[in-house]
């Protein structure tokens, strides 16, 4: 059974604050690793993808993947209110020619201002 | 450009009614997916389609039916419906996967 773990939350943090948010993943050949942010009552929208071990930066969103600990983060700098919403993490397995995403079960951020 | 469109985006319906739910992409994407999405229990797999003219089942395809009718549009059929399947259905589409999946707005489905 492929798995990915994520802290269910709430994850509450202040405004300009920095926010990190965890997922580990069980399956070794994952390939690559997507973070969703999905507000309340809408479908989620990819935000980044990572497929090599280290950082990834955009805007203020940094991902951050070690496959040794099959670890996946997203820190998100200078949080804003409206960063508010559930993130959730994907973990992308191919079957052939074609990626399966196995999801998460979501964090919850709270961005207080 | 649309994206992935999906209609209804809300039904009630009663334990043992049928209906399909559609799906249709304008970003010519060969693979395409249903999810559900329930409280607590994040996205599951329902059923896939990698490309045209194939599909197959995800995680919790049991009660479901589904139709690749051609590249766009990939249909999720409830044959007699449960109050087990009460749930947001969301479809998704991607050029292989491996860049990630685009959402519809999901179809919000109560089965009284």
């Amino acid at each position: 059974q492929k798995e990915v773990e994520q802290n269910s939350g709430p994850l509450s943090v202040p405004e300009g604050a920095i926010a990190s948010l965890n997922c580990t993943y069980s399956d070794r050949g994952s390939q690559s690793f997507f973070w969703y942010r999905q507000y309340s009552g809408k479908s989620p929208e990819l935000i980044m993808f990572i497929y090599s071990n280290g950082d990834k930066e955009d805007g203020r969103f940094t991902a951050q993947l070690n496959k040794a600990s099959q670890y996946v983060s997203l820190l998100i700098r200078d949080s804003q209110p409206s960063d508010s919403a559930t993130y959730l993490c994907a973990a992308a397995n191919s079957g052939g020619s074609n990626y399966k995403l196995t999801f998460g079960k979501g964090t919850l951020l709270t961005v207080n201002p | 450009n649309a994206g992935v469109t999906q209609t209804p985006k809300f039904q009630v319906l009663k334990t043992g009614q049928s209906m399909t739910l559609q799906c249709a992409q304008d970003m010519n994407h060969n693979s395409m997916y249903w999810y559900r999405q329930d409280p607590g229990m994040g996205l599951r797999l329902i059923y896939y389609s990698a490309s045209e003219g194939t599909t197959d089942k995800g995680e919790v395809p049991n009660g479901y039916n589904v139709s690749r009718l051609n590249k766009r549009e990939f249909s999720l059929r409830l044959e007699s419906a449960a109050p087990s399947q009460t749930s947001v259905y969301f479809c998704a589409s991607s050029e292989s996967g491996a860049l990630g999946y685009t959402f519809g707005s999901g179809t919000r489905l109560t089965v009284v």
